[in-house]
């Protein structure tokens, strides 16, 4: 089992739906999670930190973290043809360093 | 969020040739840089964590040999890849850990990563 498991994709969504990105993680000792969205032939962008069970919105970005079921995820609403892009889940791990899952990619169709 | 840079952006070198990447945070003094890499559709793959003032941490299977980290000052860290091959090839990217706003809460920022080419 790997450690940080995300759907490959791609997924693909209309223009002004909701994108939903999914992440389990295998380490129950984990305290920080992050989204990082990156775009073709460029490095990672950080766009969401959690550490807490529950919701946390930034904009039209709302990241879910479920310790219990150790499944974390993010929700993009209303989004844009410029929301296109791979997304990383990463998990710290007890040792400090980020995991990074395969990565989501996501198409928004105009 | 932390601001970070690395040069060159993009390097094509011939088999054989050592190739040093720089890594600089510009707007923080940082300790403890990370260097990944990335080969295509794949995930970010940590190499290794680069120490301020002493020895990096490779992960298991990157050869330290190979892969040469110099972290001289608080803002500046290298990597050179040394007799490089077509196999080395792929995405360098480095980052730095900066607060987030909380004790012990830190998150990761990512350079813009170099490219490296060996024919």
């Amino acid at each position: 089992q790997k450690e940080v498991e995300q759907n490959s994709g791609p997924l693909s969504v209309p223009e002004g739906a909701i994108a939903s990105l999914n992440c389990t993680y295998s380490d129950r000792v984990s305290q920080s999670f992050f989204w990082y969205r990156q775009y073709s032939g460029k490095s990672p962008e950080l766009i969401m930190s959690i550490y807490s069970n529950g919701d946390k919105e930034d904009g039209r970005f709302t990241a879910q973290l479920n310790k219990a079921s150790q499944y974390v995820s993010l929700l993009i609403r209303d989004s844009q043809p410029s929301d296109s892009a791979t997304y990383l889940c990463a998990v710290r791990g007890g040792g400090g360093k980020l995991i990074f899952g395969q990565g989501t990619e996501l198409s928004v169709k105009p | 969020g932390a601001v970070v840079s690395q040069h060159p952006s993009w390097v094509i070198c011939k088999s054989g040739t050592s190739v040093k990447i720089e890594c600089r945070s510009l707007d923080f003094q940082a300790t403890t840089m990370f260097w990944y890499r990335q080969f295509p559709k794949q995930s970010l793959m940590l190499m290794a964590t680069s120490n301020e003032g002493s020895k990096a941490t490779y992960e298991q299977g990157v050869e330290k040999d190979k892969f040469l980290i110099n972290h001289a000052s608080l803002t500046l860290s290298t990597l050179t890849v040394t007799s490089a091959h077509p196999e080395d090839s792929s995405f360098y990217i480095c980052s730095v850990e900066g607060l987030a706003g909380g004790p012990s809460l830190t998150e990761q920022f990512f350079g813009p990563g170099t490219r490296l080419t060996v024919l």
